[in-house]
């Protein structure tokens, strides 16, 4: 069975610290992990697509990483801004079985200005 | 291009009653996913359509909840009746091929029982 765990589960650093956000997995057999940003009362944002094929994605002063034969996945954020505060949750899609979407249960990020 | 849309976008009902939600996903879109999210959680998957077909309900409560495609477009997830422990986000999702692209969510219904 699937697993998926979030550390830390609440961050809190000042405006400008570059950060990493982790998530690892318990079963390899992994179709893709998708990094999602969630804001209060909002719905799920899609940050970055990793498929099982891939080491890692970039967007902007995001870097995603994946390593399935660890079961790990590591979100850098760049220079943060307190934009950037938010719920970020980590979202692994098996890879049998109706590829069903298991999510962590999220880091809860604070930038302070 | 118009995003997944919910409604209603906040529901409050008393323990036992009945309860539906509505999402109409992104067009084109043939893949169809319902999340309930409780407080602190992640979202966990109740039911993915792939066009008007189920293709996993494994975590859905059916002595309660059940919840339709017709004509593989928009869908209904109807609780009843429902308990303290359906409070929660429910989250509608789509995707247009089931495993390569990236899913994108609608603002989620919050429900609230008394």
């Amino acid at each position: 069975k699937q697993e998926v765990t979030q550390i830390p589960a609440a961050l809190s650093v000042p405006e400008g610290e570059n950060l990493v956000l982790n998530c690892s997995f318990t079963d390899s057999a992994i179709y893709n992990l998708q990094w999602f940003r969630q804001d209060p009362g909002k719905g799920l944002t899609s940050l970055l697509l990793i498929q099982s094929s891939q080491r890692e994605q970039t967007s902007g002063r995001l870097n995603a990483s994946l390593d399935k034969s660890s079961g790990r996945s590591t979100l850098y954020i760049a220079a943060s801004q307190p934009g950037d505060s938010a719920t970020y949750l980590c979202a692994v899609r098996r890879g049998t079985g109706g590829f069903k979407t298991i999510f962590g249960a999220g880091t809860r990020l604070f930038v302070k200005a | 291009e118009a995003g997944v849309a919910q409604s209603p976008r906040y529901k409050i009902i008393e323990k036992r009653q009945s309860v539906a939600f509505w999402c109409n996903p992104i067009s084109g879109h043939a893949t169809l996913y319902w999340y309930q999210q409780i407080l602190g959680q992640g979202p966990k998957l109740l039911i993915q359509f792939q066009n008007n077909g189920v293709v996993d309900d494994s975590q859905l409560p059916k002595d309660r909840f059940s919840a339709e495609r017709l004509k593989g477009v928009d869908s209904t997830l109807k609780i009843q009746p429902a308990k303290l422990e359906d409070s929660a986000v429910y989250l509608c999702a789509s995707s247009s091929v089931k495993g390569l692209e990236t899913q994108y969510f609608g603002p989620g219904t919050r429900l609230l029982v008394l």
